[in-house]
């Protein structure tokens, strides 16, 4: 079974601090995909990683897949309230192209 | 894009009844999905919801616990049967689209279930 860990589980920080979000697993996937949802709503989808050592950069947020495409992790740069949420990343798993499996999740309050 | 609407969006139920869940879309999509998540947690898929035959069901979850039905491209239910404490959760809905290089999947907004 694929399993994807992530840490922290939890984090809160103050404004305009940095922070790094850790997405392992044993296996291989062929992309990664990082979510964000906040309470009351579904997850919605930040960023898709398929090419091992890939980097993107989504204004304040960097997610980089590792180069054995068994881990990815996302970098926010001088965090704000808004950045407040639950992350998740998530995979195909076993090389299926129809369904996801997710991470165990990273809670990130962002205090003002 | 896809834009999905559950119906309700919360629910307290008493142990041994049933409720179903709703789930439109705005558009035709061919694979729509089911999703159980604990508050501030992550999201487990229970199956997957095929147009005009029998849902997929993940490990640990069975028809009769969670009758799903499709009737068409843009609609889903999913029953919630025989209700325990344990099933209370956030029930979402959720479908991918197929993009010109990349899918994308979409989420509903959920339905907070409380069983007593």
């Amino acid at each position: 079974t694929q399993l994807l860990e992530q840490s922290p589980q939890f984090l809160s920080i103050q404004e305009g601090e940095n922070l790094t979000v850790y997405c392992n697993s044993s296996s291989v996937f062929s992309s990664l995909q990082w979510y964000r949802q906040e309470p009351g709503e579904g997850p919605v989808l930040l960023v898709t990683v398929v090419t091992g050592g890939e980097v993107k950069k989504l204004k304040r947020l960097t997610f980089q897949f590792g180069d054995a495409r068994k881990d990815s992790s996302l970098h926010i740069t001088a965090a704000q309230p808004g950045d407040t949420g639950l992350y998740l990343c998530a995979g195909p798993p076993g090389g299926a192209t129809n369904k996801l499996i997710f991470g165990t999740g990273t809670l990130l309050a962002v205090q003002p | 894009s896809a834009v999905i609407s559950q119906k309700p969006s919360r629910d307290i139920c008493q142990r041994g009844t049933s409720l179903t869940i709703q789930c439109q879309v705005d558009s035709q999509v061919t694979m729509m999905f089911w999703y159980r998540q604990q508050p501030g947690q992550s999201l487990t898929l229970i199956a997957t919801a095929n147009q005009g035959s029998e849902a997929t069901y993940e490990s640990g979850f069975v028809i009769d616990k969670f009758p799903i039905s499709r009737p068409n491209l843009t609609f889903s239910t999913l029953t919630v049967s025989n209700m325990s404490p344990e099933d209370s959760s956030i029930y979402l809905c959720s479908v991918i689209t197929t993009g010109p290089s990349t899918d994308t999947q979409y989420f509903g907004p959920g339905t907070r279930l409380t069983v007593l």
